[in-house]
């Protein structure tokens, strides 16, 4: 089934420790992006990546890295985790050549004690 | 700063009355509009979006939304609404030179009461 996964699901983390969430599209579009989603605050954008190799900053990029070594994964990590990172993370990706609209993963529901 | 801004947070109706949700953003220039929905539990979906051409769009499930320029407004509709639309609604823009990295409004959770 085409689209785009997360892992894990949830996640509860130490302050201090590195986390990596994961993504992966099988749509080979050539966008992708992280956002975060905190009640009353909608969705950030953490980090993107226009096509493979090559990474962007988004709103809210601080704590967080981001790398792009082929289309199909876009790895998000958490350098040294804190509580403030507790959120809800979303991959989505975007076929940049006509349609402009996101598909987005399922979430990575990350706690940070 | 530029922005999206979507108002009355929280919304409260009952089956079959009408729904209209604001979204207005400050950006100049051509823009694209979207909005998503998400239902309790599952990820972003997109309801419909705007490029260009007729202002009025039309998306699933029986919403529609109105482009208005000179107001900056993308407003969504749903003349009656029921139960299985209880979800959170947010409206982005692609502002001129985004590169689709969407800006979102802060979302309206909508909750239909039977």
């Amino acid at each position: 089934i085409a689209g785009i996964t997360q892992a894990p699901t949830s996640q509860i983390l130490a302050a201090g420790r590195r986390m990596t969430l994961r993504c992966t599209q099988d749509m080979r579009h050539n966008a992708m992006y992280w956002y975060r989603q905190d009640l009353g605050l909608g969705l950030r954008l953490i980090h993107y990546s226009n096509t493979a190799g090559t990474t962007g900053k988004g709103e809210v990029p601080d704590g967080y890295s981001v790398s792009r070594a082929n289309t199909d994964d876009f790895p998000l990590t958490l350098a040294s985790a804190v509580p403030s990172q507790t959120s809800v993370y979303f991959c989505a990706s975007s076929d940049s050549s006509e349609t402009r609209d996101l598909s987005f993963g399922p979430g990575t529901r990350l706690t940070v004690l | 700063a530029q922005s999206v801004s979507q108002h009355n947070h929280h919304v409260i109706l009952s089956e079959a009355a009408s729904l209209e949700l604001g979204c207005n953003y400050s950006y100049g220039g051509t823009v694209n509009l979207f909005w998503y929905v998400q239902y309790p539990g599952q990820h972003l979906q997109l309801l419909l979006k705007y490029f260009s051409g007729d202002p009025l769009v039309k998306g699933i499930k029986g919403f529609e939304a109105e482009f208005i320029k000179s107001k900056f407004s993308f407003n969504l509709r749903k003349p009656s609404v029921q139960w299985s639309d209880t979800a959170e609604y947010f409206c982005a823009v692609n502002p001129p030179g985004g590169n689709n990295r969407l800006a979102f409004g802060k979302g309206n959770q909508v909750v239909v009461i039977p």
